[in-house]
């Protein structure tokens, strides 16, 4: 399973563009890129998910370069409510169910 | 109840307890997840079962069992436990698929083993 790195903390005010930066350099052929919101005590939540180029949802986009060697988070208008940990992953499921490894993530702090 | 369930919510238990954590997903989904999620560590796959088979065992030790009597069920069995397996224990499921996808959690039982 790929290796991702990813800042430990970021710091953020309300209503500013967060882009959190992940970098999995032995992404394999396969592996698709997910990320994860969790708050404290509470089960992670599934937040976007790519495997090249630009992706994007109703809460964030995700930005891929063409090696894919890294990829980047990002929340647009951040408010308080989005203060959380988040988590990049890398992996497959090319045996139908996927084996997530969750690293130690990013803890954003969002500040009015 | 839509999502993901889990039962208890919180379990304090002693070392010569047995004990049993139950998920359920009203989702339809064919795969489940036990993660165990300690003190400012990682989460960490514990078991998973496709189709209502174990495919995947991290490891744990042999005083988690986990069950998944059907699809929309999954059971962890806990026996003689330590102190040191107090944690976090969420439950995921997701559908069988190649291509990408997404796990569903649970809220979690916070488990505490004195």
């Amino acid at each position: 399973l790929a290796k991702t790195t990813q800042p430990i903390s970021m710091d953020s005010y309300e209503g500013q563009e967060v882009n959190i930066t992940c970098s999995h350099n032995n992404i394999a052929t396969n592996d698709y890129i997910t990320w994860y919101q969790q708050f404290p005590s509470q089960g992670p939540r599934f937040i976007i998910q790519g495997y090249k180029t630009k992706v994007t949802n109703e809460v964030a986009s995700l930005f891929i370069p063409a090696d894919r060697k890294s990829s980047t988070l990002s929340l647009p208008r951040v408010s308080l409510s989005d203060t959380a940990v988040y988590y990049c992953l890398v992996g497959d499921n090319q045996s139908g169910y996927s084996t997530l490894t969750f690293g130690k993530g990013t803890m954003l702090l969002v500040s009015p | 109840e839509t999502g993901v369930t889990q039962t208890p919510r919180h379990l304090v238990m002693g070392m010569t307890n047995k004990k049993s954590l139950k998920c359920e997903q009203h989702l339809g989904h064919n795969a489940m997840y036990w993660y165990k999620q300690s003190a400012k560590k990682p989460l960490e796959l514990m078991f998973v079962y496709s189709l209502e088979e174990r495919v995947e065992n991290n490891s744990v030790p042999s005083r988690f069992s986990p069950e998944c009597p059907n699809s929309s069920h999954l059971f962890l069995h806990l026996h003689t436990l330590q102190p040191e397996d107090s944690a976090l224990y969420l439950c995921a499921s997701s559908q069988l698929r190649t291509g990408g996808g997404e796990q569903f959690f649970g809220p979690g039982t916070r488990l505490t083993v004195l």
